[in-house]
């Protein structure tokens, strides 16, 4: 049973460009957060997806960013317009459910020059 | 606003000890807390979770407690090993809301 997978691991924009991260959760699991971490910076929470709904995004900044979770493929996390404050590391994790623990997937460093 | 604070930032532990990290939060309306390891430029790796009704979870050396009223939950090792050498984290997600709130951690470093 693979675990989390993101791709791609490391991803270089130049200010302007898109960037489009990719989520594949566990087998089984519905449930997908998104999660970034600046340098020397804790993990802070972006938003939360189930299948094809947005439960809760209070953490993504309200420009540039949009996150979703298709009935089929990946959840994707994308940002409009990168500027240099979003290098950072972005995670994904995937649960069962929300009484379930989530299980995180390796992660996309981010670098914008 | 729930907040979580992890004491101490940093620890250095001959091997074979046994070890009490702590997670404080200010919002005792606790729904799951989970505790994570996360390795150098690695994703993070869940330990234990600990629902609400819940007091204590084991797996292994590693036991983990949580008491909402004083706002605290503690991760004791035992024994610890080299390769525990990591940095913990424990996240926790408020009722009502859907959010893990994540302390900073503790960069936990066990010499041989």
């Amino acid at each position: 049973n693979a675990g989390v997978m993101q791709n791609p691991r490391h991803l270089v924009r130049r200010r302007g460009q898109e960037a489009r991260l990719r989520c594949s959760p566990m087998k089984g699991h519905s449930h997908v957060y998104w999660y970034r971490q600046l340098p020397e910076e804790g993990l802070k929470f972006m938003v939360y997806l189930q299948k094809e709904n947005i439960i809760d995004e209070s953490g993504m900044p309200k420009e540039r960013f949009s996150a979703e979770f298709p009935k089929e493929g990946p959840s994707i996390l994308r940002i409009q317009q990168v500027v240099r404050g979003d290098s950072a590391a972005y995670f994904c994790a995937s649960s069962l459910g929300r009484d379930n623990e989530q299980f995180f997937g390796p992660g996309t460093r981010l670098t914008v020059l | 606003k729930q907040e979580v604070t992890q004491i101490p930032a940093a620890l250095s532990v001959p091997e074979g000890e046994n070890l009490v990290l702590n997670c404080s939060f200010t919002d005792s309306a606790i729904y799951n807390l989970q505790w994570f390891r996360q390795d150098p430029g690695k994703g993070l790796t869940s330990l234990l979770l600990i629902q609400s009704s819940q007091r204590e979870q084991t797996s292994g050396r590693l036991n983990a407690s949580l008491d909402k009223s004083s706002g605290r939950s503690t991760l004791y090792i035992a024994a610890s090993q080299p390769g525990d050498s990591a940095t913990y984290l424990c996240a926790a997600c408020t009722s009502g809301t859907y959010k893990y709130i994540f302390g900073t951690g503790t960069r936990l470093k066990v010499l041989a």
